[in-house]
């Protein structure tokens, strides 16, 4: 079965950072793009960032450019999101996908609250 | 920046067709896909590169485009079809974006 588990979520002072992670299990993660995606809380779909197979390409919206980086290990079939200078916008629930046919599957997501 | 215009709500009696569309600039060129989201649960893809259903999706779901909108098509929707609808795109620089998405209500 294709699973992704985000994990990393948490509360966090403006400012600060987080790292979060996605364990991917059930395909061969380095054959595949993945995203991460973010939901804030009563709001709609906001693509953050992709990265291709291989590290190589990463591709950001432009709101989270300079603050944010994504990153893979595929030894250990996992998706990274080093999130720096958080801010309160950036309080949502974030989750992991693959890119492949769509974003397919996606994670059950973590929450990070950027609050003091 | 890219947008991807959706309308906010639509409501459809069981039984009946629901229309979403998504209009963008960028849309002739680039593929969309579609979102299905129930409250508490991530979201899934309902219909990829414009017009193509995942297995497992019910026959109901389609996709069609024509110039700047693309749409997604409920025939015969059923109860379990209500939630939020989110099409998918990406832009001329290879940055993905999402549509404002649609809360369907079967009424």
């Amino acid at each position: 079965e294709v699973q992704l588990v985000e994990s990393g979520g948490g509360l966090v002072q403006p400012g600060g950072s987080l790292r979060l992670s996605c364990a991917a299990s059930g395909f061969t993660f380095s054959n595949y793009w993945m995203s991460w995606v973010r939901q804030a809380p009563g709001k709609g779909l906001e693509w953050v960032a992709n990265i291709k197979q291989d590290g190589s390409e990463k591709y950001y919206v432009d709101s989270v450019k300079g603050r944010f980086t994504i990153s893979r290990d595929n030894a250990k079939n996992s998706l990274y999101l080093q999130m720096n200078s958080l801010r309160a916008e950036d309080t949502a629930v974030y989750y992991c996908a693959r890119d492949y046919e769509g974003l397919d599957p996606w994670g059950q997501g973590t929450l990070v609250t950027v609050s003091s | 920046s890219y947008e991807l215009t959706q309308p906010p709500s639509v409501s459809v009696s069981p039984g009946q067709t629901a229309r979403i569309t998504c209009s963008g600039d960028a849309l002739p060129k680039q593929y969309a896909y579609w979102y299905q989201q129930k409250p508490g649960q991530a979201p899934v893809v309902v219909i990829y590169k414009d017009s193509e259903r995942p297995s497992g999706i019910p026959e109901r779901f389609s996709g069609s485009s024509s110039g700047t909108t693309v749409t997604l098509t409920i025939s015969g929707v059923q109860a379990e079809d209500e939630a939020d609808y989110y099409c998918q795109s990406a832009d001329s620089s290879g940055t993905y974006v999402f549509g404002t998405g649609t809360k369907v209500t079967v009424l």
